[in-house]
């Protein structure tokens, strides 16, 4: 089945740095590729999202890169800001089929 | 936008006890559910999906027998934790899914405390 790993496992910025976060998937079919923003006890919300017909998509300060050939994808967070501070994780699924997470990056943004 | 209620938002019950969670999709037809069990600090974790009508379908390690699913109607998915133990305690979460939707819409959550 589906595996999906997530690097960094912690990342600390200075407030207006980027920040990267990396996932890799196994399953080659899998094209569909969410990122989620999770806060404290709460659901998953989901910040962007990118399907394997393309290999960018940006919003504002945030974008994701997808590399089909070498499986794996990124989230940039641009000029980041505290309230970006949060647990990200990816995701990704086959079609509509059930959504696997990666294991998530505890970011912290610092003033 | 699409809205999945979950209940409840937290409950606590004694060893050997059982509970229900429930997750009702507002808005749309949940032909999909997936459950999903988060412990402190770690990832989502699918426990099983759930078609509309149909059995669901149990990831490897997760005993059916115990965490019983109904997705008997299109808008109301139900999972229940059968004679809990405090290792079962966890947070809780749905996520449904539109026929042919590529959206994925998760519940509030349903912290589970079992002592």
């Amino acid at each position: 089945g589906e595996n999906v790993e997530q690097h960094p496992s912690t990342l600390s910025v200075q407030e207006g740095d980027s920040a990267v976060i990396k996932c890799t998937y196994s399953d080659s079919a899998s094209n569909y590729f969410p990122w989620y923003k999770q806060e404290l006890g709460k659901r998953p919300q989901l910040i962007i999202d990118i399907r394997s017909n393309v290999g960018e998509k940006k919003d504002q300060r945030i974008a994701v890169t997808l590399n089909k050939t070498a499986k794996h994808f990124s989230l940039h967070i641009t000029e980041t800001q505290p309230e970006d501070s949060a647990v990200y994780f990816c995701a990704a699924s086959r079609d509509t089929d059930k959504l696997i997470f990666g294991t998530g990056t505890r970011l912290q943004v610092f003033p | 936008g699409a809205v999945v209620s979950q209940h409840p938002s937290w409950v606590i019950c004694k060893s050997g006890t059982s509970v229900k969670i429930e997750c009702r999709s507002l808005d749309f037809q949940a032909t999909t559910m997936f459950w999903y069990r988060q412990f402190p600090k770690q990832s989502l974790m699918l426990m099983a999906t759930s078609n509309e009508g149909s059995k669901a379908t149990y990831e490897q390690g997760v005993e059916k027998d115990k965490f019983l699913i109904n997705h008997a109607s299109l808008t109301l998915s139900t999972l229940t934790v059968t004679s809990a133990h405090p290792e079962d305690s966890s947070f809780y979460i749905c996520s449904a899914r539109e026929y042919r939707s590529y959206g994925y819409t998760f519940g509030s959550g349903t912290r589970l405390t079992v002592v």
